[in-house]
């Protein structure tokens, strides 16, 4: 059973409009959130955290929104450029670890 | 750059065959984790070291072992091959173990590409 869901495979945005992708966790232990991106023929790359004291963290154009109880957390990136066409992977760890587990990815592509 | 080396960046062999893939990790960083990405499959944690020694581990099979040297550089041996693990296979580090409060992020080597055939 996967404990970190990303539902979507792929989405598609128009550039400089928002891009949102959405993650899904099972298990409450998990406090300490990360995105990753990852482009073709290399190796993931980190863009942002959040940590489960809060709900929201921001940085440049990627914002991270952590709903705890939902266990839910989204990646907002606003505004969308091509550069940002990517694979992009939620990851959790709980309290105790740093076994990160990743989502499946999301394929963003970002249209000029 | 993550400061994370992984070589080699390529590796064909065939099933029944061991393979070793070498990681550096970052300077400084103590810990190293394993992960492996098989065909549109997402990352899947295998195994971490601390400081030489064996933290955690993931969905690591029993033909697959790995060891972290006094210089911190790890090796991930992987032996009775299948075509199976024909996968990406992604090395990390951090600077510590983890535990409370660590709000430690993990940085990527390029990876190393696995065929079997």
């Amino acid at each position: 059973d996967q404990q970190v869901k990303q539902n979507s495979p792929s989405l598609s945005v128009q550039e400089g409009r928002i891009s949102i992708l959405n993650c899904d966790y099972t298990n409450s232990m998990f406090d300490y959130f990360l995105w990753y991106k990852k482009y073709p023929a290399e190796g993931p790359t980190f863009l942002i955290s959040i940590s489960s004291i809060k709900d929201k963290n921001e940085d440049g154009r990627f914002t991270v929104f952590l709903n705890k109880s939902a266990k839910h957390l989204s990646l907002h990136i606003v505004p969308s450029q091509p550069g940002d066409s990517a694979v992009y992977f939620c990851a959790a760890s709980a309290y105790y670890g740093q076994n990160f587990v990743f989502g499946p990815g999301t394929r963003l592509s970002v249209l000029p | 750059d993550s400061g994370v080396t992984q070589t080699p960046k390529h590796l064909i062999t065939a099933t029944g065959q061991r393979v070793t893939l070498r990681c550096s990790p970052r300077s400084g960083d103590l810990s190293v984790y394993w992960y492996q990405q098989s065909l549109d499959q997402g990352l899947q944690f295998l195994i971490q070291y601390y400081n030489g020694e064996e933290r955690a581990k993931g969905n690591i099979l029993e033909r697959f072992s790995a060891q972290q040297f006094p210089d911190l550089h790890s090796e991930l041996n992987l032996s009775s091959l299948e075509l199976g693990d024909s996968a990406l296979y992604f090395c990390a580090s951090s600077p510590t173990s983890g535990g409370p409060l660590s709000t430690d992020t993990q940085y990527f080597g390029p990876g190393t590409r696995l065929t079997v055939l």
